[in-house]
């Protein structure tokens, strides 16, 4: 398999601008989340999905963010509009029984990381 | 106070040693812990994982949980240099979530 795939990679943009990053998942796996990775606040879950459909959110930091997972094999993050204090690489995970269980492994994607100006 | 608390570290060891790690939790009802690590510019990978009390064995590495003082623990045998990372430590939170601590940067010299 070909794992978690991220797209984009990098990227950079200016404060304002709207981001979206993509993410396929392992095929079969029924969860799939997004984290945000800072030096200062480590790695936080922003919201995940079970089956495709949002579970919790929670963590999404506000109304700029939001999720969309609209087939089991593709989910976007969308940042719209984009601020410097989003800045931080952001990682897809999926999972075939969800992270609490007896084989709650997670496999990460290799992150986009996003800088705005 | 956060959910899953470490050390940031850096923890340097030498070449050979043994090299530990450790976590606090929160949330007496977490059931599930895991120990990744993670490379500079990496994403996360799953080392291990323990359910019960007491010790788990892998290779060169042992997990240690002890629920009653809500402590986990990764030791390193003999490490090597390529063991330098961050490493982090995981628990299960209600429903199908992992909370991670900050992560532990570990420095394995030569």
């Amino acid at each position: 398999d070909a794992g978690v795939i991220q797209s984009p990679r990098h990227e950079v943009t200016e404060m304002g601008q709207e981001v979206t990053l993509r993410c396929k998942p392992i095929s079969g796996h029924d969860y799939l989340f997004w984290y945000r990775q800072t030096m200062m606040r480590g790695l936080e879950l922003l919201i995940y999905f079970n089956n495709n459909v949002p579970i919790d959110d929670s963590g999404m930091p506000e109304d700029r963010f939001s999720a969309k997972m609209p087939n089991a094999s593709f989910s976007t993050l969308k940042i719209q509009p984009s601020e410097p204090r989003d800045s931080a690489v952001y990682f897809c995970a999926s999972s075939p029984h969800g992270a609490g269980s007896n084989t709650g492994e997670l496999f990460f994607g290799e992150g986009s990381r996003l800088t705005v100006l | 106070q956060k959910e899953v608390e470490q050390n940031s570290g850096p923890l340097s060891v030498p070449e050979g040693a043994i090299a530990s790690l450790n976590c606090t939790y929160s949330d007496r009802g977490s059931q599930s812990f895991f120990w990744y690590r993670q490379y500079s510019g990496k994403s996360p990978e799953l080392i291990m994982f323990i359910y019960s009390n007491g010790d788990k064995e892998d290779g060169r590495f042992t997990a240690q949980l002890n629920k009653a003082s809500q402590y986990v623990s990764l030791l390193i045998r003999d490490s090597q240099p390529s063991d330098s990372a961050t490493y982090l430590c995981a628990v299960n939170a209600p429903g199908n979530m992992l909370t991670f601590g900050g992560g532990t940067r570990l420095m394995v010299k030569p």
